[in-house]
């Protein structure tokens, strides 16, 4: 049973970069669209982007200008990163898999349990 | 780019139906999935392409579409099933996701 686990700093300081890796167990990580959302406490869900198979990449275009995904198939990891943050990016982040290997469908199937970001200095 | 849009929420009595709609031209064009969330646990998905359950999901489960509306019916609602609600599709532009706004259920 493929299971996530996000982590991450915690806490960041205005303007400064958040990175966050997300660790895959139980599964592979090949062949699957693996994309990054995250929710505001109290909020809805926003989808930040995806990675497939390491190097396509779709994000969502109110973060394209300061968002990295990437992964690291050696060590079953995927990592975001995020610059220049402010206090709108104080969120949790969940990583989440896409339900059938090679297909798009935006069916988030397995997901984090999800690590809470707070942008503050 | 495109938008989706639910009920903020929603109520139903024990044991009776209700339906949570998401409405967003999207949907003419791609299929909606949904999530559960229940307080302090992630998302679970509980329908996608209209109509298919994953394993493990109750099949008082149910949706549909309709023009630009889809729909999460729920039969014979149980307490457990007080959450919030989202739905999902893509932009029909660039192929990014989205989300509606989420609809709270409340079980009386």
């Amino acid at each position: 049973q493929v299971q996530l686990q996000e982590s991450g700093p915690g806490l960041v300081k205005p303007a400064e970069t958040l990175s966050l890796t997300c660790n895959v167990s139980g599964g592979a990580i090949s062949n699957y669209y693996w994309s990054w959302i995250r929710q505001t406490p109290g909020k809805g869900l926003e989808w930040i982007g995806y990675i497939y198979n390491g190097g396509s990449t779709l994000y969502n275009p109110s973060l394209k200008s300061r968002l990295t995904l990437s992964v690291d198939p050696s060590k079953n990891q995927l990592s975001l990163r995020l610059t220049s943050v402010t206090a709108a990016d104080s969120a949790f982040y969940y990583c989440a898999r896409d339900r059938l290997p090679h297909l798009l469908f935006y069916a988030f199937d397995v997901w984090g349990h999800g690590t809470l970001v707070t942008v503050s200095s | 780019s495109d938008e989706l849009t639910q009920d903020p929420a929603v109520s139903v009595a024990l044991g009776q139906t209700v339906r949570i709609t998401c409405q967003g031209d999207s949907l003419i064009y791609h299929f909606a999935s949904w999530f559960q969330q229940k307080p302090g646990q992630a998302p679970l998905l509980i329908l996608y392409d209209k109509t298919d359950r994953p394993s493990g999901i109750p099949d008082r489960f149910s949706g549909s579409r309709s023009g630009n509306t889809a729909s999460l019916t729920i039969t014979g609602a149980q307490e457990e099933d007080e959450a919030d609600y989202y739905c999902g599709s893509r932009d029909t532009s660039d192929n990014h996701a989205i989300f509606g706004g989420g609809t709270r259920l409340t079980v009386l």
